[in-house]
């Protein structure tokens, strides 16, 4: 049973546009979100993270957006660029806890 | 910066063999992690360790077993090698208990025939 559900798993976009991924969750003790960004060949890096006392935060062109009612949480690209295809997943953690559940992935193809 | 190195980029074994996977990170993380990663079913967490000759079961550690003898290395065995072991591995470390960031390695992909 997977505590993270992201979706969707792959997702094409023209150079511009806003990609979204979204991922939900069940327990209601997760009080960490991370996203992690993975290029071929490469392992995943952390991207942005986000504590469920905010409802969104920004870094650069990424945006995180958190619903904490609907246990939701979303990763929102600006202006994508074709150097931001990539594999992208979010996670969950309990608080003070360093066991991370990963969401599936979804590979992201922005075309130039 | 942290570095993760893995042992092995790629790895061919045949069924029944005993597989080692090497990890050692340089930045005296008290945390490492092994994890498999495979299509549609994201990454999953086999084993990780806090402390030194300390491992704890993660969500599929079933086939599988672990070493940690020195701080900066986590070893993952695969006592008797299947088919369906094969996958992605990857290996990661963090600071502390808290919710810390994971460094990953680059993964070793492992082909058991």
């Amino acid at each position: 049973q997977q505590q993270v559900k992201q979706s969707p798993q792959s997702l094409i976009v023209q150079k511009g546009g806003i990609p979204i991924i979204n991922c939900a969750y069940e327990n209601t003790a997760f009080d960490y979100f991370p996203w992690y960004q993975q290029f071929p060949g490469k392992g995943p890096a952390l991207l942005i993270a986000i504590r469920p006392d905010v409802s969104e935060k920004k870094e650069g062109r990424f945006t995180i957006s958190f619903n904490k009612s609907a246990k939701q949480f979303s990763l929102h690209i600006m202006d994508s660029q074709p150097g931001d295809s990539a594999t992208y997943f979010c996670a969950a953690s309990l608080y003070n806890f360093n066991k991370f559940y990963f969401g599936s992935g979804t590979k992201l193809n922005v075309k130039p | 910066d942290v570095k993760v190195t893995q042992s092995s980029r790629y790895l061919v074994k045949r069924t029944g063999e005993k597989v080692f996977l090497e990890c050692v990170q340089d930045m005296d993380h008290e945390n490492m992690f092994w994890y498999r990663q495979d299509p549609g079913l994201g990454l999953r967490l086999i084993y990780f360790s806090y402390d030194v000759k300390m491992k704890e079961k993660g969500d599929i550690p079933e086939g599988y077993s672990v070493s940690r003898e020195k701080k900066e290395r986590f070893s993952l065995i695969l006592e008797s090698a299947s088919t369906n072991q094969t996958s992605m591995y990857l290996c990661a470390s963090s600071l502390g208990r808290r919710q810390e960031t994971q460094y990953f390695g680059p993964g070793t992909r492992l082909l058991v025939l």
